[in-house]
Protein backbone atom coordinates (compact mmCIF):
# COMPACT_ATOMS: atom_id res chain seq x y z
CA UNK A 1 0.00 0.00 0.00
CA UNK A 2 1.11 3.42 -0.71
CA UNK A 3 1.72 6.14 2.44
CA UNK A 4 3.09 9.59 2.68
CA UNK A 5 4.67 11.01 6.04
CA UNK A 6 5.04 14.56 6.75
CA UNK A 7 6.56 14.59 9.97
CA UNK A 8 5.99 18.21 10.86
CA UNK A 9 2.23 19.55 11.33
CA UNK A 10 3.63 22.57 12.22
CA UNK A 11 6.58 25.13 11.16
CA UNK A 12 6.98 28.80 11.89
CA UNK A 13 9.67 30.39 10.08
CA UNK A 14 11.07 34.16 9.47
CA UNK A 15 10.21 36.25 7.11
CA UNK A 16 13.26 36.12 4.67
CA UNK A 17 14.62 32.59 6.14
CA UNK A 18 15.16 29.51 4.12
CA UNK A 19 12.45 26.73 4.55
CA UNK A 20 12.33 22.95 4.29
CA UNK A 21 9.10 20.82 4.21
CA UNK A 22 9.98 17.29 4.62
CA UNK A 23 8.21 14.27 3.09
CA UNK A 24 8.77 10.63 3.02
CA UNK A 25 6.78 8.17 0.98
CA UNK A 26 5.90 4.31 0.07
CA UNK A 27 5.29 3.13 -2.69
CA UNK A 28 5.55 0.04 -4.19
CA UNK A 29 6.86 1.09 -7.92
CA UNK A 30 7.74 4.20 -9.68
CA UNK A 31 6.69 7.14 -7.59
CA UNK A 32 4.97 10.47 -9.16
CA UNK A 33 5.28 12.66 -6.35
CA UNK A 34 3.27 15.68 -6.41
CA UNK A 35 3.36 18.76 -3.51
CA UNK A 36 0.25 21.16 -3.40
CA UNK A 37 -0.52 24.43 -1.42
CA UNK A 38 -3.54 25.17 0.11
CA UNK A 39 -4.44 28.61 1.22
CA UNK A 40 -7.09 29.22 3.98
CA UNK A 41 -10.37 28.61 2.47
CA UNK A 42 -9.41 27.52 -0.88
CA UNK A 43 -8.59 24.76 -3.10
CA UNK A 44 -5.00 22.83 -3.68
CA UNK A 45 -2.97 24.14 -6.18
CA UNK A 46 -0.02 22.22 -7.41
CA UNK A 47 3.31 23.73 -6.69
CA UNK A 48 5.59 20.90 -8.22
CA UNK A 49 5.30 17.40 -9.59
CA UNK A 50 8.57 14.27 -10.04
CA UNK A 51 7.63 11.67 -12.39
CA UNK A 52 11.06 10.86 -13.70
CA UNK A 53 13.99 12.93 -14.85
CA UNK A 54 16.10 15.42 -13.02
CA UNK A 55 15.48 14.49 -9.61
CA UNK A 56 15.68 18.39 -8.75
CA UNK A 57 11.93 19.67 -9.73
CA UNK A 58 11.23 23.42 -9.87
CA UNK A 59 7.91 24.68 -9.12
CA UNK A 60 6.08 27.78 -9.10
CA UNK A 61 6.58 30.29 -6.52
CA UNK A 62 10.15 29.97 -6.32
CA UNK A 63 9.71 26.33 -5.05
CA UNK A 64 11.76 23.54 -5.88
CA UNK A 65 11.68 19.79 -4.08
CA UNK A 66 14.51 17.07 -4.52
CA UNK A 67 13.60 13.60 -4.82
CA UNK A 68 15.96 11.26 -3.44
CA UNK A 69 15.45 7.21 -4.26
CA UNK A 70 17.45 5.94 -1.64
CA UNK A 71 15.44 8.02 1.36
CA UNK A 72 12.05 7.69 -0.03
CA UNK A 73 12.05 11.72 0.04
CA UNK A 74 10.59 14.51 -1.71
CA UNK A 75 11.60 17.55 0.12
CA UNK A 76 10.25 21.05 -0.76
CA UNK A 77 12.64 24.14 0.10
CA UNK A 78 12.39 27.87 -0.66
CA UNK A 79 15.66 29.85 0.05
CA UNK A 80 13.11 32.93 0.75
CA UNK A 81 10.14 32.58 2.42
CA UNK A 82 7.65 35.75 1.90
CA UNK A 83 4.74 36.36 4.41
CA UNK A 84 2.15 35.40 1.30
CA UNK A 85 3.55 31.82 1.61
CA UNK A 86 1.99 30.86 4.86
CA UNK A 87 -0.55 28.28 3.99
CA UNK A 88 -1.18 24.52 4.21
CA UNK A 89 1.70 22.46 2.29
CA UNK A 90 0.81 18.93 1.01
CA UNK A 91 2.59 16.00 -0.65
CA UNK A 92 1.16 13.12 -2.91
CA UNK A 93 2.37 10.59 -4.70
CA UNK A 94 0.73 7.89 -7.26
CA UNK A 95 1.92 6.10 -9.76
CA UNK A 96 2.84 4.38 -12.99
CA UNK A 97 1.29 1.18 -11.39
CA UNK A 98 -1.94 2.80 -10.56
CA UNK A 99 -4.74 2.39 -12.76
CA UNK A 100 -7.23 5.12 -10.84
CA UNK A 101 -4.05 7.47 -11.46
CA UNK A 102 -5.03 7.82 -7.66
CA UNK A 103 -3.15 9.96 -5.61
CA UNK A 104 -2.24 9.10 -1.61
CA UNK A 105 -1.70 12.15 0.26
CA UNK A 106 -0.19 13.22 3.74
CA UNK A 107 -1.29 14.82 6.33
CA UNK A 108 -0.01 18.32 5.49
CA UNK A 109 2.28 20.82 6.89
CA UNK A 110 1.39 24.19 8.24
CA UNK A 111 3.43 27.34 7.70
CA UNK A 112 3.18 30.06 9.57
CA UNK A 113 5.45 32.98 8.68
CA UNK A 114 6.50 36.07 11.05
CA UNK A 115 7.08 39.41 10.43
CA UNK B 1 -7.39 27.38 -13.72
CA UNK B 2 -9.39 24.33 -15.19
CA UNK B 3 -12.87 24.08 -14.67
CA UNK B 4 -14.00 22.57 -11.88
CA UNK B 5 -17.24 23.90 -9.85
CA UNK B 6 -18.84 22.48 -6.73
CA UNK B 7 -22.00 23.05 -5.64
CA UNK B 8 -23.39 23.99 -2.93
CA UNK B 9 -20.24 25.56 -1.92
CA UNK B 10 -21.49 25.38 2.02
CA UNK B 11 -24.39 23.26 3.30
CA UNK B 12 -25.57 22.55 7.05
CA UNK B 13 -28.10 19.29 7.34
CA UNK B 14 -29.29 17.25 10.05
CA UNK B 15 -28.74 14.00 11.04
CA UNK B 16 -29.95 10.92 9.58
CA UNK B 17 -30.91 13.00 6.32
CA UNK B 18 -29.73 12.18 2.81
CA UNK B 19 -27.39 15.18 1.05
CA UNK B 20 -25.84 15.21 -2.54
CA UNK B 21 -22.63 17.12 -3.69
CA UNK B 22 -22.05 17.82 -7.42
CA UNK B 23 -18.92 18.24 -8.94
CA UNK B 24 -19.19 19.69 -12.54
CA UNK B 25 -16.08 19.89 -14.90
CA UNK B 26 -15.50 21.65 -18.57
CA UNK B 27 -11.69 20.09 -19.22
CA UNK B 28 -13.86 16.89 -20.63
CA UNK B 29 -11.20 14.93 -18.16
CA UNK B 30 -11.92 11.24 -18.03
CA UNK B 31 -10.79 10.72 -14.06
CA UNK B 32 -13.08 12.50 -10.97
CA UNK B 33 -12.25 12.15 -7.87
CA UNK B 34 -13.99 12.89 -4.40
CA UNK B 35 -11.98 13.83 -1.55
CA UNK B 36 -12.72 14.45 2.48
CA UNK B 37 -10.23 16.83 3.86
CA UNK B 38 -9.72 16.72 7.86
CA UNK B 39 -7.57 17.83 10.69
CA UNK B 40 -4.48 15.77 10.70
CA UNK B 41 -5.20 13.47 7.74
CA UNK B 42 -4.79 15.52 4.72
CA UNK B 43 -7.00 14.30 2.04
CA UNK B 44 -8.79 11.20 1.78
CA UNK B 45 -10.65 9.08 -1.46
CA UNK B 46 -13.95 8.11 -0.76
CA UNK B 47 -14.72 7.48 -4.24
CA UNK B 48 -13.27 7.43 -7.83
CA UNK B 49 -14.55 7.75 -11.69
CA UNK B 50 -12.48 6.55 -14.69
CA UNK B 51 -15.35 7.22 -17.08
CA UNK B 52 -19.46 7.25 -17.57
CA UNK B 53 -20.74 4.79 -15.28
CA UNK B 54 -17.60 3.68 -14.14
CA UNK B 55 -16.43 4.46 -10.52
CA UNK B 56 -14.37 2.64 -7.46
CA UNK B 57 -14.07 2.99 -3.92
CA UNK B 58 -11.99 4.89 -2.39
CA UNK B 59 -9.93 4.94 1.03
CA UNK B 60 -13.30 6.11 2.96
CA UNK B 61 -15.98 5.04 0.99
CA UNK B 62 -18.31 3.91 4.15
CA UNK B 63 -21.44 5.52 3.91
CA UNK B 64 -21.05 7.29 0.69
CA UNK B 65 -22.66 6.47 -3.05
CA UNK B 66 -21.28 8.28 -5.95
CA UNK B 67 -23.01 8.55 -9.95
CA UNK B 68 -21.49 9.35 -12.77
CA UNK B 69 -23.89 9.71 -16.16
CA UNK B 70 -22.54 11.85 -17.97
CA UNK B 71 -18.55 12.58 -18.31
CA UNK B 72 -18.62 15.99 -17.14
CA UNK B 73 -20.64 15.76 -13.70
CA UNK B 74 -19.70 13.45 -10.73
CA UNK B 75 -22.10 13.47 -8.08
CA UNK B 76 -21.73 12.42 -4.30
CA UNK B 77 -24.51 11.15 -1.90
CA UNK B 78 -24.00 10.78 1.52
CA UNK B 79 -27.42 7.74 2.48
CA UNK B 80 -27.85 9.29 5.66
CA UNK B 81 -25.52 11.88 7.23
CA UNK B 82 -23.71 11.50 10.44
CA UNK B 83 -21.67 13.61 12.43
CA UNK B 84 -18.64 12.18 11.40
CA UNK B 85 -19.45 12.95 7.79
CA UNK B 86 -18.93 16.75 8.93
CA UNK B 87 -15.85 18.05 6.76
CA UNK B 88 -14.77 19.73 3.81
CA UNK B 89 -15.58 17.67 0.48
CA UNK B 90 -13.28 18.48 -2.35
CA UNK B 91 -13.78 16.49 -6.20
CA UNK B 92 -10.69 16.71 -8.27
CA UNK B 93 -10.23 16.07 -11.99
CA UNK B 94 -6.73 14.28 -14.00
CA UNK B 95 -6.33 13.07 -17.67
CA UNK B 96 -5.06 9.64 -17.84
CA UNK B 97 -1.53 9.54 -17.10
CA UNK B 98 -1.22 8.12 -19.88
CA UNK B 99 -1.38 11.33 -21.94
CA UNK B 100 1.45 12.75 -19.63
CA UNK B 101 -0.19 15.46 -17.29
CA UNK B 102 0.19 13.38 -14.30
CA UNK B 103 -1.70 16.06 -12.15
CA UNK B 104 -4.90 16.03 -10.41
CA UNK B 105 -6.87 19.66 -10.64
CA UNK B 106 -9.01 20.26 -7.97
CA UNK B 107 -12.75 22.56 -7.22
CA UNK B 108 -12.87 25.03 -4.27
CA UNK B 109 -14.26 22.98 -2.18
CA UNK B 110 -17.64 22.01 -0.15
CA UNK B 111 -17.97 22.75 3.55
CA UNK B 112 -20.65 20.39 5.15
CA UNK B 113 -22.02 20.23 8.36
CA UNK B 114 -24.03 17.76 9.72
CA UNK B 115 -25.55 18.72 13.24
Amino acid sequence: AQSVTQPDIHITVSEGASLELRCNYSYGATPYLFWYVQSPGQGLQLLLKYFSGDTLVQGIKGFEAEFKRSQSSFNLRKPSVHWSDAAEYFCAVGGSNNAGNMLTFGGGTRLMVKP
Amino acid sequence: DAGITQSPRHKVTETGTPVTLRCHQTENHRYMYWYRQDPGHGLRLIHYSYGVKDTDKGEVSDGYSVSRSKTEDFLLTLESATSSQTSVYFCAISESWTSGSYQQYFGPGTRLTVT
